[in-house]
């Protein structure tokens, strides 16, 4: 089984609809982000989240929100989804350690009509 | 701030030549991370390397090298013998010590022909 899993993989749907991605991970990381992605850009952070009691906004937070349920999961919402917000969206998590890098789920398509 | 620039938006190359990825970085802080991820047609982010700031040691792993030159603010990236199956876009990143958080370079799209 996948280390960090991703529901949906692909989602379309319309704009003002309320959207959430969801991202679960099975290596024990503490820390966890929400990337998105869009041709000629590369990856953009949405937020992060160092343990359950910590959210931060990243570069690209606006539009968004985000919930740390437990350790093993944290889900990215649209409140109010808006076509250019179609993009490709990773979940990524990373140990605590000086030796540890990030490590991505397999990403959601999301387009918004 | 930090930033990381690959000037190459797409390269192609014929089976078995040699290519190299550029990658140039910028950040104030002396410790810091360099990265390379690869990301296949399939979509999936494939982690490649890491190296930090204070081991300027090149390193070779089969047909692929990675040249840190902190002379120049430069990690570029190596394929040796390109194959069709190293077509893919590679992402080059950077994490300053103190923070997690990656600051990706736009990517550079290999095709590589038979």
């Amino acid at each position: 089984d996948a280390d960090v899993t991703q529901t949906p993989r692909n989602r379309i749907t319309k704009t003002g609809k309320r959207i959430m991605l969801e991202c679960s991970q099975t290596k024990g990381h503490d820390r966890m982000y929400w990337y998105r992605q869009d041709p000629g850009l590369g990856l953009r952070l949405i937020y992060y989240s160092f343990d359950v009691k910590d959210i931060n906004k990243g570069e690209i937070s606006d539009g968004y929100s985000v919930s740390r349920q437990a350790q093993a999961k944290f889900s990215l919402s649209l409140e109010s989804a808006i076509p250019n917000q179609t993009a490709l969206y990773f979940c990524a998590t990373e140990g605590h350690g000086s030796t540890d890098t990030q490590y991505f789920g397999p990403g959601t398509r999301l387009t918004v009509l | 701030a930090q930033k990381v620039t690959q000037a190459q938006t797409e390269i192609s190359v014929v089976e078995k030549e040699d290519v190299t990825l550029d990658c140039v970085y910028e950040t104030r802080d002396t410790t810091y991370y360099l990265f390379w991820y690869k990301q296949p047609p399939s979509g999936e982010l494939v982690f490649l390397i890491r190296r930090n700031s204070f081991d300027e040691q090149n390193e070779i792993s089969g047909r692929y090298s990675w040249n840190f030159q902190k002379s120049t603010s430069s990690f570029n990236f190596t394929i040796t013998a390109s194959q069709v199956v190293d077509s893919a876009v590679y992402f080059c990143a950077l994490s300053e010590a103190g923070y997690s958080t990656l600051t990706f370079g736009k990517g550079t799209m290999l095709l590589v022909s038979p």
